[in-house]
């Protein structure tokens, strides 16, 4: 019974290729997050979604693409792939009442070679 | 405006002993200020929170000091385990702007 869970937790890839992440949460939460969290431990929002609606959208290259197919579930679609996109890759949820709160997923380290 | 200063950087403390984690803010505007706890190879967790028309707040041995004025606050961590050891984060937001923003993190470890 994850709250937020994430697939892959691990995702070895050669520059220029395309991979995905996705998440789920079962929490009920109409709110979603995509943070980035580098090797020095920085934690960087990506995206937000609220109720499939794209409401942050941080200045992130467009070979990112977040989908949201419902409120359960915001994937990461990633294209062309390059070597500074090796990262731990987090996605949270909360509820739109509480941002503050926010629930993170096990994380999934995206490694490019 | 936007930012969230934090320190230290990285911490270490004997067991028992009281670690601090101190971080401060420009925007005024901001009402909520969590702290968050990541243990290595996991995601962060909410810790504490508190608003800023509280002084302090504490849950089980750790507690939060609150300085409106100096538009400062810090995380005491009392009677502090190994198990302790983790990365520390603050945060603050807005009403009910959905981002966070957050502090650069704080490496703590506690010596046995």
């Amino acid at each position: 019974d994850t709250a937020v869970s994430q697939t892959p937790k691990y995702l070895v890839t050669q520059m220029g290729n395309d991979k995905s992440i996705k998440c789920e949460q079962n929490l009920g939460h109409d709110t979603m997050y995509w943070y980035k969290q580098d090797s020095k431990k920085f934690l960087k929002i990506m995206f937000s979604y609220n109720n499939k609606e794209l409401i942050i959208n941080e200045t992130v290259p467009n070979r990112f693409s977040p989908k949201s197919p419902d409120k359960a579930h915001l994937n990461l679609h990633i294209n062309s792939l390059e070597l500074g996109d090796s990262a731990v890759y987090f996605c949270a949820s909360s509820h739109s009442s509480s941002g503050y709160e926010q629930y993170f997923g096990p994380g999934t380290r995206l490694t490019v070679t | 405006q936007q930012q969230v200063k934090q320190s230290p950087q990285s911490l270490i403390v004997q067991k028992g002993g009281i670690p601090i984690i101190n971080c401060a803010y420009e925007n005024t505007a901001f009402d909520y200020f969590p702290w968050y706890q990541q243990f290595p190879g996991k995601g962060p967790a909410l810790l504490i929170a508190i608003r800023p028309d509280v002084s302090e707040k504490k849950e089980g041995r750790f507690t939060i000091s609150f300085n409106k004025s100096a538009k400062q606050f810090s995380l005491h961590i009392m009677d502090s385990q190994p198990g302790d050891s983790a990365t520390y984060f603050c945060a603050a937001s807005r009403g009910s702007n959905y981002q966070l923003i957050w502090g650069a993190g704080t490496k703590l470890i506690i010596k046995p």
